[in-house]
């Protein structure tokens, strides 16, 4: 079975600043992929980034780069220079691609609470 | 190109009712989820469905709920004889059909389901 945990329930950081939010995960599968989505008060999900277990590169998307650190089972994502959008719940996904199909559900982690302060 | 519609935004029902809630995939996506969020809480995954195929239905409760997704249409998530705690943000997700890779899903806005 696949767990997610997010330690960091709240946190406030300042406009400008980088701020990276905590993730570790728990499988035994080989191969899967982890995600972070963005979710603002107004309640979508947006997706924010994606790695895959076998990539060897930190993915980075913009201002978005999550630190993936595969034998610490940690895949945390790092916003640098903070805006005032970023205000919103953080959660952490991950995904078995053990199959190979790419296409199996998705475990999330409770979420972080991000605000950014003026 | 059109994102992940879910409708209605916002759902009101008694206990005892039947909720209906409706998800259109992304233009090109063949594969549905539907995850539900209590409040103050992480989503947590119901069920994968294909064309006219349940993929995968382990998160879902044994009685009063079932979902489909027809040949044609939405995806269809139904509740049957509401309860309270059925109150939650229910998200349909698509992705596309698989080409060996990652495949990334994609969130619908959501359905606000409230139980009086």
């Amino acid at each position: 079975a696949q767990k997610i945990t997010q330690t960091q329930p709240g946190m406030f950081v300042q406009e400008k600043e980088a701020v990276t939010l905590d993730c570790t995960y728990d499988t035994s599968d080989q191969s899967y992929g982890l995600f972070w989505y963005k979710q603002p008060s107004s309640g979508e999900m947006i997706f924010l980034i994606y790695q895959g277990s076998y990539d060897e590169q930190n993915a980075t998307e913009g201002r978005y780069s999550l630190n993936f650190q595969k034998a610490r089972k940690s895949a945390n994502l790092v916003i640098s220079a903070s805006q005032l959008g970023d205000s919103a719940m953080y959660f952490c996904a991950m995904r078995d691609d053990s199959t190979g199909f790419g296409n199996e559900k998705l475990t999330f982690g409770t979420g972080t609470r991000l605000t950014i302060i003026p | 190109n059109a994102g992940v519609m879910q409708n209605p935004r916002h759902l009101v029902r008694r206990r005892g009712q039947e909720a209906r809630l409706r998800c259109s995939p992304m233009k090109g996506h063949s594969h549905v989820y539907w995850y539900r969020q209590l409040p103050e809480e992480g989503l947590k995954f119901m069920v994968y469905l294909q064309k006219e195929n349940i993929i995968d239905e382990s998160g879902m409760p044994k009685e009063r709920f079932s979902a489909e997704f027809p040949k044609e249409g939405p995806s269809i998530l139904r509740i049957q004889q509401v309860v309270r705690g059925d109150s939650a943000a229910y998200f349909c997700a698509s992705s596309p059909p698989t080409s060996g890779g990652g495949e990334t899903q994609y969130f619908g806005p959501g359905t606000r389901l409230l139980v009086l």
